[in-house]
């Protein structure tokens, strides 16, 4: 099987900008969830999507959106960027409760 | 509260065996995991346990898990520098789907 696919890998923006990533979990797989990883703060949780419906949320503004299609695939969105929204968004998918496996992740830079 | 700790550095020499240490707080932890990442890259999945559970082994890779002390780890046998990365401990919740929460990661050096 395929595993989590993330585009794309690498983006530049400017603050004020909005940007939209995607991700594509593995076949047969409902759940998505992201994750912002930066130096400072680790890894924190975004939002998990099942069944094209938000099913938690982390502590992020809502300038962090998210949703699910039909097909599982996810898009989450950032509006009004700022420079602290630079950081490595990671994805991941899972099919029960027991796993969770992560894409490549895309690399935002805010300048 | 969300506090997963780990250390942050471990240097080891090549053939030794490794062990990377984690704490949490939460005692409705279900699942806690391993994950490893190399620069640039995202998380690989290395290996997980149930709460249920004492030990796991998966071929060079035993998980500790002492559910008294919140306490687990992570062995690696016969370190290869090819393990040279960042290991990351992380629990999931009951009743808190897909959000798993993260130690800030250990380093971890292996010397040829």
């Amino acid at each position: 099987k395929a595993g989590v696919t993330q585009t794309p890998r690498y983006l530049i923006k400017t603050r004020g900008q909005q940007v939209t990533l995607s991700c594509s979990p593995i076949s047969g797989h409902r759940s998505v969830s992201w994750y912002q990883q930066t130096p400072g703060q680790g890894l924190q949780f975004l939002f998990e999507y099942f069944s094209e419906t938000q099913r938690n949320k982390g502590n992020f503004p809502g300038r962090f959106s998210g949703r699910q299609f039909s097909n599982s695939r996810s898009e989450m969105n950032v509006s009004t960027l700022e420079l602290g929204d630079s950081a490595l968004y990671l994805c991941a998918s899972g099919q029960g409760k027991e796993t969770q496996y992560f894409g490549p992740g895309t690399r935002l830079l805010v300048l | 509260g969300e506090d997963v700790e780990q250390s942050l550095f471990l240097s080891v020499r090549e053939g030794d065996s490794s062990v990377i240490n984690c704490t949490y707080t939460d005692s409705s932890s279900t699942y806690l995991y391993w994950y490893k990442q190399e620069p640039g890259a995202g998380l690989q999945l290395l290996t997980y346990i149930f709460s249920n559970m004492d030990m796991k082994q998966d071929q060079r890779l035993t998980v500790l898990l002492n559910k008294k002390d919140k306490h687990l780890s992570l062995r690696i046998a016969d370190t290869q520098t090819g393990d040279s990365a960042i290991y990351f401990c992380a629990e999931s919740r009951s009743g808190n789907t897909g959000k798993l929460i993260f130690g800030q990661g250990t380093t971890l050096q292996v010397k040829p």
